[in-house]
């Protein structure tokens, strides 16, 4: 079945220090979308990709959907304390399935 | 609105027991899915829906069953509680089109004995 891979599993940055977490399907997807997670919150809505090559900014946060679209990535700029939290891709199948597959996250902790 | 809402927000089972996870929204959402999330492992999709009287299969489906015979609603019921699903449930929900994501409800902790 399909498969999400996620990397890192942990990332500890110092405040200012830039961050990246990357996305790898084992299957082409349709689209992407990347969820952030507060602790002992819930997952959060940040962004969709679906086109091939696609980037879009959010202010510090810049996502990428490869041109084959079987992976991502999501880069934080200049990273700070409300940046704190763990960031999940999740993946939908190009057969149209509403089946979202989420990755096992990268939690992120940021030393001020 | 309300959006999604989760109930309870905490449960403790004792194994072999049944009981039904709430799962409600205000936001006359299509799609509606059930996760739950243990350490290490991400969010795991049990069940989904498309709509109300369509529901499908996730990826862990075993043990739980679901229906939808509102758009509102969507509830996840345990048969036989093992220890094996204690967990954290969380249900979501999205409109049906467009470049929306998933609006996720508060969870439900469960622990079982």
């Amino acid at each position: 079945g399909q498969q999400v891979m996620q990397i890192p599993q942990y990332q500890h940055v110092q405040e200012g220090e830039d961050f990246t977490t990357y996305c790898n399907s084992s299957t082409t997807l349709s689209n992407i979308q990347w969820y952030k997670q507060r602790p002992g919150g819930h997952p959060v809505f940040l962004i969709q990709l679906v086109k091939s090559g696609e980037v879009k900014k959010q202010k510090r946060l810049t996502f990428q959907f490869g041109e084959a679209k079987k992976n991502s990535s999501l880069h934080i700029t200049a990273t700070q304390t409300t940046d704190v939290g763990t960031y999940f891709c999740a993946g939908r199948d190009q057969g149209g399935s509403e089946k979202l597959v989420f990755g096992k996250g990268t939690k992120l902790t940021v030393n001020p | 609105n309300a959006g999604v809402t989760q109930t309870p927000k905490f449960q403790v089972l004792k194994t072999g027991q049944s009981m039904t996870l709430q799962c409600a929204q205000d936001m006359n959402h299509e799609y509606m899915s059930w996760y739950r999330q243990d350490p290490g492992m991400g969010l795991r999709l049990i069940h989904y829906s498309v709509g109300a009287g369509i529901t499908d299969q996730g990826e862990v489906p075993n043990g739980y069953n679901v229906s939808r015979s509102t758009t509102e609603d969507f509830p996840l019921r345990l048969l036989s509680a093992a220890p094996s699903q204690t967990s954290v449930y969380f249900c979501a929900s999205r409109v049906g089109a467009g470049v929306y994501g998933y609006t996720f409800g508060s969870g439900t902790r469960l622990t079982v004995v």
